[in-house]
């Protein structure tokens, strides 16, 4: 079974600070891998999804790498701002990506510190 | 106007009462699907729909039936509410003509049953 584990739970940096979230999964047969975010109260904003044959994507301050064959996908956020401050989570889609299932992890809480 | 809108936003009830859920979508997606955020246990998935006359259980279904009424209608039904249904409900589409399946979520449902 799939399981999804993000690294850390929460974490706190000053504004301006470059960081790095981790996200690891357990089977490397995925069909993509979505990074969201989540401010409180809120739905879920897709923010990039990395296909299973790529290595990585970009928006903005935002670059996400993928590597299957280690179960690992990391996001970075670059020059960090207070607004940048919320949940993110990670989500991977299983096997052929027919079925649908997007499987997350529990997220990482991040605030950033004006 | 957002994409993906679910109705109503907040809703408290009793235990043992029927609950609907609804879910519109104007993006012309032909999935979508019911999630229920819990803390501390991420996002589950409840159940899917890949068209109109498709349905199939998530991970975790029992105690929930649902509606595909069109393609951009999709309705949660909880036929006798408990307390441990309180969580916070998403919607989501995806398109599978992209085959990206990137899913968009809606802002969410809160619900407490007491």
């Amino acid at each position: 079974k799939q399981e999804v584990t993000q690294i850390p739970a929460a974490l706190s940096v000053p504004e301006g600070e470059n960081l790095v979230l981790n996200c690891s999964f357990t089977d490397s047969a995925i069909y993509n891998l979505q990074w969201f975010r989540q401010d409180p109260g809120k739905g879920l904003t897709s923010l990039l999804l990395i296909q299973s044959s790529q290595r990585e994507q970009t928006s903005g301050r935002l670059n996400a790498s993928l590597d299957k064959s280690s179960g690992r996908s990391t996001l970075y956020i670059a020059a960090s701002q207070p607004g940048d401050s919320a949940t993110y989570l990670c989500a991977v889609l299983d096997g052929g990506g027919s079925q649908g299932n997007l499987i997350f992890g529990k997220g990482t809480k991040l605030s950033v510190k004006p | 106007d957002a994409d993906v809108t679910q109705t109503p936003r907040n809703r408290i009830t009793k235990t043992g009462k029927r609950i609907m859920l609804e879910c519109s979508q104007t993006k012309g997606h032909d999935r979508m699907y019911w999630y229920r955020q819990d803390p501390g246990l991420g996002l589950r998935l409840i159940y899917y729909s890949f068209d109109v006359k498709d349905i199939n259980k998530g991970e975790i279904s029992d105690g929930y039936s649902v509606s595909r009424q069109a393609q951009a209608k999709f309705s949660l039904s909880l036929e006798s509410a408990i307390p441990n249904q309180t969580a916070l409900y998403f919607c989501a589409t995806s398109d599978l003509r992209t085959r990206l399946n990137e899913q968009f979520f809606g802002p969410g449902t809160r619900l407490t049953v007491l």
